[in-house]
């Protein structure tokens, strides 16, 4: 299985950016194809597709959602911070059988 | 709008069998792959099952394969995950989503699972 990894928490301050990473085990990307794609998952909530493919916008998220990254390392980009946005944001590769990373919790400064 | 309400969850016991359904409205169901995805209280997300639009394909996660059948009904719109010999690991979130190409681009609520004694 192709294990994906990110750090647990990061704190930020409202308006400012955030940029939560996640690093495969092995490459997910496929010729011009990088197969990673970002979830958000409020308290309470299921999770909501943010980012596919590394970086294309899902419908109807906000353009301060970005991701960009190729190969093994990704990053999902929250610029400028809203207070909407505070809640657990995974990875997803789909190089292989779906693995998802273990979440990183963005929390206030 | 697209809709996904997960149904069949509750406390059982270990070595029991229990069924759950996603019914789905808002698209065409039998045009997409559908998921069931998994989270452990606290804990992250596990994708456990796929099956493909015509039920020609099934995959499951090595943790629930040979325990847990994937299946739909497309005349009815409801995808179906039927649990057997379940565990105390399995306890957990049950979401089923909607799959588009290589994402799930809509979730359902989810279904609450518990195995204990």
């Amino acid at each position: 299985d192709i294990v994906l990894t990110q750090s647990p928490a990061l704190a930020v301050s409202l308006g400012q950016r955030a940029t939560i990473s996640c690093r495969a085990s092995q490459s997910v990307s496929i010729s011009r194809y990088n197969l990673m794609h970002w979830y958000q998952q409020k308290p309470g909530q299921q999770p909501k597709l943010l980012i596919y493919r590394a970086s294309n916008l899902a419908s109807g998220i906000p353009a301060r959602f970005s991701g960009s990254g190729s190969g093994t390392d990704f990053t999902l980009t929250i610029n400028p911070v809203q207070a909407d946005d505070i809640a657990t944001y995974y990875c997803q590769q789909s190089r292989e059988s779906p693995t998802f990373g273990g979440g990183t919790k963005l929390e206030l400064k | 709008e697209v809709q996904l309400v997960e149904s069949g969850g509750g406390l059982v016991q270990p070595g029991s069998s229990l069924k759950l359904s996603c019914v789905a409205s808002g698209f065409t169901f039998s045009s997409y792959n559908m998921h069931w995805i998994r989270q452990a209280p606290k804990k992250g997300l596990e994708w456990i099952a796929l099956i493909y639009y015509d039920s020609s394909n099934k995959y499951y996660a090595d943790s629930v394969k040979g325990r847990f059948t994937i299946s739909r009904d497309n005349s009815k719109n409801t995808l179906y995950l039927e649990m057997n010999s379940l565990r105390s690991e399995d306890t957990a979130m049950y979401y089923c989503a909607k799959g588009l190409e290589d994402v799930m681009d809509a979730w359902g609520q989810g279904a609450s699972v518990t195995v204990s004694s």
